[in-house]
């Protein structure tokens, strides 16, 4: 069974401060996708990465693609309210089947 | 254009009730999904069509019944459920092609209710 782990599950900050989250595995994915969901709303995706070493950007959010695309890891500068939600990665092997991390709750404190 | 739309929004059900979830993608995805979110958990795979078949059954109980009508629809139909079925149920579509194209696009969801 594949594994993707998510750290942290709950992280609580004041706005304006950095964070990361990471999803590691012990299994090579062929994609990456970050999400992010808010309460009883379907996730919405933020990014995929298909490159080992590959870093996106998107605004203040940074995605990284580990080089063996066994990992990933999400970075936030100066955070701000609106980024409070569930944030999810889920890595692609093919056949359609995503493996999901349990999930980083995020809350920005004003 | 990136949405897959689902309706209802919200449904509430008894236990001898049958309804029907409905999906809808104009993006001309050829692999259409069915996930299953309880609270607090990541999204649960239970169906997925590639090109309008059944290519996984991630052995749901027979009360749910998947039904892909065309490329562009999906639905699934709820009969006799439990209440541990309420939850979260999510639709997603995607390219059906190897690589960036394996990205799952997912609607707002449905939320469910079973009294």
């Amino acid at each position: 069974t594949q594994l993707l782990e998510q750290s942290p599950q709950f992280l609580s900050i004041q706005e304006g401060e950095n964070l990361t989250v990471y999803c590691n595995s012990s299994s090579v994915f062929s994609s990456l996708q970050w999400y992010r969901q808010e309460p009883g709303e379907g996730p919405v995706l933020l990014v995929t990465v298909v490159t080992g070493g590959e870093v996106k950007k998107l605004k203040r959010l940074t995605f990284q693609f580990g080089d063996a695309r066994k990992d990933s890891s999400l970075h936030i500068t100066a955070a701000q309210p609106g980024d409070t939600g569930l944030y999810l990665c889920a890595g692609g092997q093919g056949a359609q089947k995503l493996v999901f991390g349990q999930g980083t709750r995020l809350t920005i404190n004003p | 254009d990136t949405e897959v739309t689902q309706t209802p929004k919200h449904l509430v059900m008894g236990m001898t009730n049958k309804k029907s979830l409905k999906c809808e993608q104009h993006m001309g995805h050829r692999a259409m999904y069915w996930y299953k979110q309880k609270a607090k958990k990541p999204p649960e795979l239970m169906f997925v069509y590639s090109y309008e078949k059944l290519s996984i059954n991630e052995s749901v109980p027979s009360r749910f019944s998947p039904e892909c009508p065309n490329s562009s629809l999906l639905n699934l139909h709820l009969h006799a459920l439990q209440p541990e079925d309420s939850a979260l149920y999510l639709c997603a579509s995607s390219r059906l092609l190897q690589g960036a194209e394996e990205t799952q696009y997912f609607g707002p969801g449905t939320r469910l209710l079973v009294l």
